[in-house]
């Protein structure tokens, strides 16, 4: 079946430091890879997609690829600001055999300090 | 702006008392999903609707139930709710397969539930 493996949280980092959120995945065939964010209180909102394989989606200084070789999808993003503090969910989707199925990560929570 | 809207943001219920969630979409999406997530996990998905045909996963309690009379609205029903069922409940739709694995779920805001 498919599976997502999500680097355990919290992290915490200053403003300004580099953000990298290690995703890796297990699926068969061709997986949509994306990664969503969740605010405090909130539901969840689409951060970045990719789906083909050396894709990379990005949104708001934040990127990741899509990469088949290792079946990562790390999440980066170059200098992060205390408004990025939230959980962020790596999830795939596998079209096969029609399936509907969205399988979340853990989520790894990361708090940005001024 | 098309979203999905989801009401109310926070409901409190007594234990075994029946609670109902609601749950709409300008979207027009086909498919309608309702998730289950407890503080600090990943949201669980209870069932989904794909137009008016039914799925339940395997594992969803019987204590949940959902209706969906129309393409706009689904609802989810708890019938006796415990206090394990105490969590974030979240609504999400898509549209058919290939819209979906190009653009995933778009999520409403949620509705925190509390049982007292």
């Amino acid at each position: 079946g498919n599976s997502v493996t999500q680097m355990e949280g919290p992290v915490t980092l200053s403003e300004e430091a580099f953000l990298t959120i290690n995703c890796t995945y297990t699926a068969t065939g061709y997986p949509s890879l994306f990664w969503y964010v969740q605010y405090p209180g909130e539901g969840l909102q689409l951060l970045l997609k990719a789906t083909k394989a050396d894709d990379k989606g990005s949104n708001k200084g934040f990127e990741a690829t899509y990469r088949k070789e290792t079946t990562s999808f790390h999440l980066e993003k170059g200098s992060v600001q205390v408004s990025d503090s939230a959980v962020y969910f790596c999830a795939l989707t596998n079209s096969g055999a029609g399936s509907y199925q969205l399988t979340f990560g853990k989520g790894t929570k990361l708090s940005v300090i001024p | 702006d098309a979203m999905v809207i989801q009401n109310p943001r926070y409901q409190v219920t007594q234990f075994g008392k029946p609670v109902t969630l609601s749950c709409s979409q300008t979207l027009n999406h086909n498919v309608m999903y309702w998730y289950q997530q407890k503080s600090s996990q990943a949201p669980k998905l209870l069932f989904h609707y794909y137009d008016k045909d039914f799925n339940n996963e395997a594992d969803t309690p019987d204590n949940f139930q959902s209706r969906r009379p129309n393409t706009s609205f689904c609802f989810l029903d708890i019938r006796s709710p415990g206090l394990g069922d105490a969590a974030m409940y979240l609504c999400a739709t898509s549209g058919p397969t290939g819209e979906m694995v190009n653009y995933g779920y778009t999520f409403g805001s949620g509705t925190r539930l509390t049982v007292v």
